[in-house]
Order: C-alpha cells, then structure tokens, then sequence
C-alpha cells in the first residue's frame, strides 16, 4: 500500500510569490488533514477533509491560504501572497474514518519545507 | 479545548538506559492519546495509542506509555535506549470524533554509545 505522498519536498520561494502544496492520501481514505510546524514548535492543526468537503478550517491562519480537495482524492494547499511567516514544514495526514483512525492514528506523508525569503 | 506539554524538548541517554518521555494532556472530553515518532527526513509514525480499555499500552519497537487519568499524563518508557531510537518523539491528544490532533511540542531523543 502506497503511503501519503507529499510534493515537494522543498520548496524555497520569495515573499511574495505563491506556492502550491499536493498531498496525495493513502487510497480510500476519506479524511484528510493538513498541519504545519513552524521554527521547531508544536505542530498545528490548519484544516480537515472529509472527501471532498471541508469538515473543519479552523486552524487556517488567514485568507492567503486556500485549500481544495479534488473529487476526494489528492489536495492542494495555495499560499498566495507568501509571507515570511508562512515559512515552517507543512504535513499533510490521512485516515480512513473514525474507527480507523481509532486503531491506526493518522498515517502522515514525509512533509514539505517550505521556506520564503 | 485540549493542550498537551511534553516536559523536556531534548532528552539524552545512554544507550541500554531507561528512556522516559514525558507528556501531559488536558481534554474536556475522554481523550485519545498518541504518540508519534519521527526519524530524519520522514513523517510521522505511530508508536502507540491510548483510546479506551487497558491503561498501559505497549507500542512499537519495545516502547510502552501508560495512561494515568488523575495525573492527566501518558508519559512514554522504554527499558532499554537502542541507537536507532534517536529521534524526534510527539504526544498527541484528539478527541472521539476522530477531527483534529492537538500536539506537542516534540522532545528531541539523543542516545549516546
């Protein structure tokens, strides 16, 4: 079973500019989560799908953030304008529903580093 | 609301010594709680999971937590440090609804020969 895959890994970007995250979720799993750690604290809650609808954005810090969630499958998270406190590794999970996250926890992908200068 | 506070961002060993990874929790409702590892370049794995029944849950790799409800604590052990377990450890509470994690700040496991 392929993992949860996230593209890319590294991302360096100007102020500015606009980056877009993929998170490929593990195959029929519904919910999917975006986190992000910033300068080596906690990691943070941004957003949940469940298939293609948002369940809960609640961590979203602002409107230059948007994320979609094509027919349940793959997501994509936009940054635009970037700013330089954007900058952090971003974490994209996935599980299948509540009783598999239950018994298994979230399955994450390796993460993308973004950095904006 | 939840939290959770991992006492201590960089714990070091020897190896073959105890491992002790402390995590405190604070949920309004029954929580479910987790730990997480993290090796260079990878996301996170599971270790293990408290969610309902036994209170000392055995994870992966020879670790084990114990939920503790009046202390509000799941603090992570393992008897033995290996090398390999050198790593970036996460506590991690959620809810039954299974929507969003609240973690840690992470505590950074050096073992030393």
């Amino acid at each position: 079973e392929a993992g949860v895959t996230q593209f890319p890994s590294h991302s360096v970007i100007e102020k500015g500019q606009t980056v877009t995250l993929r998170c490929d979720p593990i195959s029929g799993h519904d919910n999917l989560y975006w986190y992000r750690r910033v300068m080596g604290k906690e990691i943070k809650f941004l957003l949940h799908f469940v298939k293609e609808s948002k369940q809960d954005e609640s961590g979203m810090p602002n409107n230059r953030f948007l994320a979609e969630r094509t027919g349940g499958t793959y997501s994509t998270l936009k940054v635009q304008p970037a700013e330089l406190e954007d900058s952090g590794v971003y974490f994209c999970a996935s599980s299948q529903d509540s009783t598999g996250f239950r018994d298994y926890g979230y399955t994450f992908g390796s993460g993308t580093r973004l950095t904006v200068v | 609301a939840q939290s959770v506070t991992q006492l201590g961002s960089h714990v070091s060993v020897s190896e073959g010594a105890l491992v002790l990874l402390r995590c405190n929790y604070s949920s309004s409702v029954p929580p479910y709680l987790f730990w997480y590892v993290q090796y260079p370049n990878q996301g996170l794995q599971l270790l293990l999971k408290y969610t309902t029944g036994a209170t000392l849950v055995k994870g992966i790799n020879g670790f084990e937590a114990e939920f503790k409800k009046s202390e509000t604590s799941f603090h992570l052990t393992k008897p033995s440090a290996h090398m390999s377990d050198a790593a970036e450890y996460f506590c991690a509470v959620s809810d039954l609804n299974a929507g969003k994690s609240t973690f840690g700040d992470g505590t950074t496991l050096t073992v030393k020969p």
